[in-house]
């Protein structure tokens, strides 16, 4: 089944640092969301690119899909503090059909 | 316009008895999903529904399960009996169409405590 895997598990960066994210996925796609979760809270939607995009910006945020490799990736820039959180990938042809990765634990460090 | 209302945010059940979630989407949003997450895992998509129609049950389990989402009111995720297991956060999402390149929006969950 389609699933999102999220390399590494878990990063530890200083504040000022950029942070990356990688995502695997098994098939095929229509797009790949990247959601935020702050501890004990609901998911946020940070990003969504679809199939025949490359590149995604939204702010310090900056999302690569290669659909060759069946890989994504999420930079965030200049990280803050605020930036802790696990974020989580998620593939589907449909909302319905989505699947998610266990996510990487952010920790930035003030 | 309000988000994703879930509630309650916090449930506790004991062994056996039964728990019902809640899930108000967002306006103008007829498309809910479900979602369960255990402790320390990715988000597990349960049940897919649209105004009084179950389309992808898939990932919710056969037996003491049920998802409803009525005409009118919030969408239900009941558990029946429920046992320590079934203690995790469950999620529930809105989407204004099937979700074709679309996102979802997701409330802030339900913890579920079985003791």
């Amino acid at each position: 089944s389609q699933q999102g895997e999220e390399d590494p598990q878990a990063l530890s960066i200083q504040e000022g640092e950029n942070a990356t994210m990688n995502c695997s996925y098994k098939t095929s796609i229509n797009n790949l969301q990247w959601y935020r979760q702050n501890s004990g809270r609901g998911l946020v939607h940070l990003i969504l690119i679809r199939s025949n995009e490359r590149e995604k910006h939204s702010g310090r945020l900056r999302v690569t899909l290669d659909t060759s490799k069946k890989s994504s990736s999420l930079l965030i820039t200049a990280s803050r503090a605020a930036d802790t959180a696990s974020y989580f990938c998620a593939t589907g042809l449909h909302n319905n059909d989505m699947r998610f990765g266990a996510g990487t634990r952010l920790t930035v460090k003030p | 316009n309000a988000g994703v209302m879930q509630n309650p945010r916090h449930l506790v059940r004991r062994r056996g008895q039964e728990a019902r979630l809640r899930c108000s989407p967002m306006k103008g949003h007829s498309h809910v999903y479900w979602y369960r997450q255990l402790p320390e895992e990715g988000l597990k998509f349960m049940v897919y529904l649209q105004k009084e129609n179950i389309i992808d049950e898939s990932g919710m389990p056969k037996e003491r399960f049920s998802a409803e989402f009525p005409k009118e009111g919030p969408s239900i995720l009941r558990i029946q009996q429920v046992v320590r297991g079934d203690s995790a956060a469950y999620f529930c999402a809105s989407s204004p169409s099937d979700g074709t390149n679309t996102e979802a929006f997701f409330g802030q969950g339900t913890r579920l405590t079985v003791v």
